[in-house]
């Protein structure tokens, strides 16, 4: 079956970077994009960004342009968002999405929660 | 790129059909069929309901169904349950070839 593992919840300091990993499995890891998306505590869903798993080009929300990088290692079949220059206001649950086609996302990990804290 | 703009509540009996709404624009909902909608719980993962303006994914429950007419598309579901006490949010590619997810809506079981 099609699972997405995340890696587990990471507490930062304002001004650092993140980088969580997502490890797919039990499909074609370099058929089918994934995205990211994250949710603030109370807050809406926010998408951040989609990597093509096969070619590896990237296509970054304008809000996190800048600071989000999207990679991927297609012989470990393992996602990864990196985020930089944290702030108070990325403290969220982020995730990673497998798409369908053009924009719906049939298969979700688990969350990291990202605290950024002093 | 503006979040598509949702009610950020519905309620309804049980038994009831309740409709959301999800309004875009031409860049966004109005320009290609590739309209998703998500039921969350929470502490819980997103799930996949509608895709493609009206399409259910395997597993879901056909009192969820979606439609769309021009910048603006809906979510309405069925015989509501107690079980479909949830935020849902609506999402749509656009023509930046980004997504773009709506305000979200509570939906409240009376």
């Amino acid at each position: 079956q099609v699972l997405l593992v995340q890696s587990g919840a990471e507490v930062k300091k304002p001004g650092a970077s993140v980088k969580i990993f997502c490890k797919a499995s039990g499909y074609s890891f370099t058929n089918f994009a994934m995205h990211w998306l994250r949710q603030a505590p109370g807050q809406r869903l926010e998408w951040m960004g989609w990597i093509n798993t096969g070619r590896g080009d990237t296509k970054y929300s304008q809000n996190f342009q800048g600071r989000v990088t999207l990679t991927r290692d297609t012989s470990a079949t393992t996602a990864y968002m990196d985020l930089s220059s944290l702030n108070f206001e990325d403290t969220a649950v982020y995730y990673c999405a497998k798409a369908i086609g053009m924009g719906g996302l049939d298969y979700w990990g688990q969350g990291t929660l990202v605290t950024v804290s002093s | 790129q503006s979040a598509l703009t949702q009610p950020a509540s519905v309620s309804g009996s049980p038994g009831q059909s309740i409709a959301i709404s999800c309004t875009g624009t031409s860049s966004d909902v109005g320009a290609y069929n590739y309209v998703s909608w998500y039921q969350l719980h929470p502490g819980k993962a997103p799930k996949l309901i509608i895709s493609d303006v009206s399409n259910r994914p395997s597993g879901v429950s056909d009192r969820f169904s979606g439609s769309k007419s021009g910048s603006t598309a809906s979510l309405t579901i069925s015989g509501l349950q107690a079980e479909d006490e949830a935020d849902y949010y609506c999402s749509s590619y656009t023509t930046s070839h980004t997504l773009v997810f709506g305000t979200g809506t509570e939906v409240t079981v009376l």
